[in-house]
């Protein structure tokens, strides 16, 4: 069966520094891989997503980027975190082919904390 | 584009209640309708989905039936527990591409014994 891994959980991050949170999926070969911001209180944004390796495309214009390096590592990274930073990162894959109507499956999250 | 909207929360109810959590949709395509439950701290978990007009989707006693001609994907539950106290999303997805998966801002559902 298909697991997702994200880490860390949890993360406090002064603001300035650098930021690298991993996702990794299991049990599937070229999966389609998002990563979503859930700011406190609010739904989902879409930051990023990847249809393969070295392939990323970005939703929002923002300081954070994302890199494939492997067909199931998926990473969030910046370098130099914001206030606005703060939030809840969630990772997640669906099967890749037809495009759309796939269901996405959503790895733990990690809390990020910027002060 | 795409959006979906559903019913604000906070919703309270007591154990034993009907839940039904509206969400209605805007989309061009023939889309896939999903609902994700958010359970505190944790990822989001597929609920349920419906991948075409008049199917019902439901699990853990759990239903939502995808409706086109009111364009919605209401939530039910006929009696609900404690343990479903959690952020439930509605959200859709179509074939115009792998990212075009839309989500509502999330209900936030707790239940009281």
């Amino acid at each position: 069966s298909q697991t997702i891994h994200q880490w860390p959980a949890t993360l406090v991050q002064p603001v300035g520094s650098p930021l690298s949170l991993e996702c990794t999926v299991e049990g599937t070969s070229n999966p389609n891989l998002y990563w979503y911001r859930q700011a406190a209180g609010r739904g989902l944004q879409l930051l990023f997503y990847s249809v393969g390796i070295g392939q990323i495309s970005s939703e929002v214009p923002q300081n954070l980027s994302a890199s494939r390096p492997q067909d199931r590592q998926f990473i969030l990274s910046s370098k130099k975190l914001l206030l606005s930073d703060s939030g809840f990162y969630l990772c997640a894959w669906s099967v890749a082919g037809r495009g759309g109507q796939e269901t996405q499956y959503f790895g733990p999250g990690t809390r990020l904390l910027v002060l | 584009g795409n959006s979906v909207t559903q019913m604000e929360g906070p919703v309270t109810l007591s154990e034993e209640a009907f839940l039904t959590i509206n969400c209605t949709y805007t989309a061009t395509g023939y889309p896939s309708l999903f609902w994700y439950v958010q359970y505190p701290g944790e990822g989001l978990q597929l609920l349920l989905k419906a991948t075409k007009a008049d199917d019902k989707g439901s699990n853990k006693g759990f239903e939502a039936t995808y409706r086109k001609e009111t364009t919605s994907f209401h939530l039910e539950k006929g009696s609900v527990q404690v343990s479903d106290s959690a952020v439930y999303f509605c959200a859709l997805s179509d074939l115009r591409g792998n990212n075009d998966m839309r989500f509502g801002a999330g209900t936030r559902l707790t239940v009281k014994p």
